[in-house]
């Protein structure tokens, strides 16, 4: 099975900065790689599809990147509503998700 | 607009049974794959199943696997969860989700509240 891991697990960041989370795969999963933003007590929302495509509605700060095994989501001019926990998921075959990134404000 | 309500969470003992639903509105459900996600209690996201449009194909992850069984009723537009041998580690809430094989899960339920305790 392949298995997903991000980095990091937690980070804290100020308003502004620019925030990059890491996402590996331990096989090449292609562009099969979606991220999602969960605010606390909130439903998941897909924010990235496809490695690199921004969903619909998603904010335009919000960027992915990579293919094969390597992906990034970046945040370019972290917002105080950005604050949740990230999360990564390969979609070619089974569904698996990397285990989070929880984003805080400084 | 698309609409996911899930229904069926409930406090169980382990070694029970539940069945979970899902109704689905504003788009062709037989039209898309779907599938269910746990979230257990401060814990990270885990995909459990999905099922294709016809329910000819479906997928579990390793840890339900013989005990849990994902069906559909296309023209009731329902997706369900048949959760039997339920286990502690089964506690979580279970979100009903749109699986859009292009783009990943694009649409979710609010989520059902699953409890196995004695």
């Amino acid at each position: 099975d392949i298995q997903m891991t991000q980095s990091p697990s937690s980070l804290s960041a100020s308003v502004g900065d620019r925030v990059i989370i890491t996402c590996r795969a331990s096989q090449d999963i292609g562009n099969f790689l979606a991220w999602y933003q969960q605010k606390p007590g909130k439903v998941p929302v897909l924010l990235v599809y496809a490695a690199s495509t921004l969903q619909s509605g998603a904010p335009s700060r919000f960027s992915g990147s990579g293919s094969g095994t390597d992906f990034t989501l970046t945040i370019s001019g972290l917002q105080p509503e950005d604050v949740a926990t990230y999360y990564c998921q390969k979609y070619n075959s089974d569904l698996t998700f990397g285990p989070g990134t929880k984003l805080e404000i400084k | 607009e698309v609409q996911l309500v899930e229904s069926g969470g409930d406090l169980v003992q382990p070694g029970g049974t539940l069945k979970l639903a899902c109704v689905a509105s504003g788009f062709t459900f037989s039209g898309y794959w779907m599938g269910w996600v746990r979230q257990a209690p401060g814990e990270g996201l885990e995909w459990v199943a999905n099922i294709r449009q016809d329910g000819s194909d479906k997928k579990y992850v390793d840890s339900v696997k013989g005990r849990f069984t994902i069906s559909r009723d296309n023209p009731k537009n329902s997706l369900f969860l048949q959760m039997n041998s339920l286990r502690v580690e089964d506690t979580a809430v279970y979100y009903c989700a749109r699986d859009s094989k292009t783009k990943g899960f694009d649409f979710w339920g609010q989520g059902t509240l699953v409890t196995v305790s004695s």
